[in-house]
């Protein structure tokens, strides 16, 4: 069946300094999701890339969606305490017939 | 307010008693799931249901049924749980276009089987 490895699994950095999280898919992906889960929360929406090659803004976050649609990325400039908690990539596979499929999650812990 | 509602939220319960996790939107989506999380496994998709009397097997549906008899409702039921069914469980739901659109979470129910 269709993986979704994400990396890496714990990421640790100081408030200021940039984090990026990557997925990549063993299938050719329909779309990929992003969420954000903060700790003791439920995961939470942030963006859908469709669009091979896509690259979408939100703020601080850039996302990007590989020519391929095999690999993903989350990219976080000048990471703030407000970051911190599990980004997870979700990724549907081609033909939308499969169910969405996640990554294992990528922690995001900030030192003040 | 647009929203997912799971109940219960935290329940404690022993091997092989039967229950019900029960999952609700009401914003008219037609794609509900459930997932499970567990710690180094991220989420986990249980089942899946397209819309009304449509369900389908997600990655780990072994020990775990569900029914969509109407568009709101999706509930999870345990025949016959086991202590690894232990988890975090959370539904979700969609709209349902030409693809999977952003997925709603509910709150999540923490399970503990003895």
């Amino acid at each position: 069946g269709q993986q979704v490895m994400q990396i890496p699994q714990y990421q640790h950095v100081q408030e200021g300094e940039d984090f990026t999280t990557y997925c990549n898919s063993s299938t050719t992906l329909s779309n990929i999701q992003w969420y954000k889960q903060r700790p003791g929360g439920h995961p939470v929406f942030l963006i859908q890339l469709v669009k091979s090659g896509e690259v979408k803004k939100q703020k601080r976050l850039t996302f990007q969606f590989g020519e391929a649609k095999k690999n993903s990325s989350l990219h976080i400039t000048a990471t703030q305490t407000t970051d911190v908690g599990t980004y997870f990539c979700a990724g549907l596979g081609g033909g939308g017939a499969d169910g969405l499929t996640f990554g294992k999650g990528t922690h995001l812990i900030i030192q003040p | 307010e647009a929203q997912v509602t799971q109940n219960p939220r935290y329940l404690i319960t022993v091997t092989g008693k039967k229950l019900t996790v029960t999952c609700s939107q009401n914003m008219n989506h037609e794609y509900m799931s459930w997932y499970r999380q567990d710690p180094g496994l991220g989420l986990r998709q249980i089942y899946y249901s397209m819309n009304v009397e449509v369900t389908d097997k997600g990655d780990v549906p072994e020990g775990y049924k569900v029914s969509r008899k109407e568009k709101r409702n999706f509930p999870l039921i345990l025949e016959s749980p086991s202590p690894n069914q232990t988890s975090l469980y959370f539904c979700a739901s969609s709209p349902l276009g030409s693809l999977t659109d952003t997925q709603y979470f509910g709150p999540g129910t923490r399970l503990t089987v003895l």
